[in-house]
């Protein structure tokens, strides 16, 4: 069965940088792209970027794009988000959540299962 | 990239139907047929219930279902039982090739 398995999270600073990775198994990694979505406390979904089977697309949101990067080892069926400049309001549940589809070119299907997420807090 | 817009909250009795609406623009919901929903249950992992704006993945019950209109997608649950009590999240691709979630709408079950 698929799974994810997201970790890295912890408390950090602002200003700091701070990266997750997410572990897959189940599934044939190398031919779906991979989205990474989060959740601050109380709060609702916000997505946060998407990487395509190959690593060749990746689109993020505005408000992490040009501080977050996602990369994937296809080697090591693992994903990363390197988050860098953390702010207060990155606070979430960081998951990390597989396509349907590969990606290419950034068109997606849209997601079909999702990690346990792992909690990253900013705060001095 | 302004999220979708979801009615906060929906209830119903048992065995009842709701429909939850999912507003967004002709640069997401209204551009393409890229529109999921998701079923949140608290302290858990989203859970896939439509993709595609009506399509049902294998192993979700018959009484999901999915549709859209112009701007808005929609979601149905018939026979409304009492698992169904959770936040529902609806998401569409956006023409920048991202992705832009509902608010969410947390159903009751009364």
């Amino acid at each position: 069965q698929v799974q994810l398995v997201e970790s890295g999270g912890g408390v950090v600073q602002p200003g700091r940088s701070l990266r997750l990775s997410c572990a897959a198994s189940g599934f044939t990694f190398n031919t779906y792209g991979i989205h990474w979505v989060r959740q601050a406390p109380g709060k609702g979904l916000e997505w946060v970027a998407v990487i395509s089977y190959d690593g060749s697309s990746k689109y993020y949101a505005d408000s992490v794009k040009g501080r977050f990067t996602t990369s994937r080892d296809n080697s090591k069926n693992t994903l990363y988000l390197q988050m860098n400049s953390l702010r207060t309001e990155d606070t979430a549940v960081y998951y990390c959540a597989k396509d349907r589809w590969y990606c290419s070119g950034g068109t997606c299907s849209g997601i079909d299962y999702w990690g346990q997420g792992t909690l990253v807090t900013v705060s001095s | 990239q302004s999220a979708l817009t979801q009615p906060a909250s929906v209830s119903g009795s048992p065995g009842q139907s709701i429909t939850i609406s999912c507003t967004g623009t002709s640069s997401d919901v209204g551009g393409y047929n890229y529109v999921s929903w998701y079923q949140q249950h608290p302290g858990k992992a989203p859970q896939l219930m439509i993709y595609e704006v009506s399509n049902r993945p294998s192993g979700v019950p018959d009484r999901f279902s999915g549709y859209k209109s112009g701007y808005t997608a929609s979601l149905t649950i018939s026979g409304l039982q009492a698992d169904d009590e959770a936040d529902y999240y609806c998401s569409s691709y956006t023409r920048s090739s991202t992705w832009v979630f509902g608010g969410g709408t947390k159903v009751t079950v009364l």
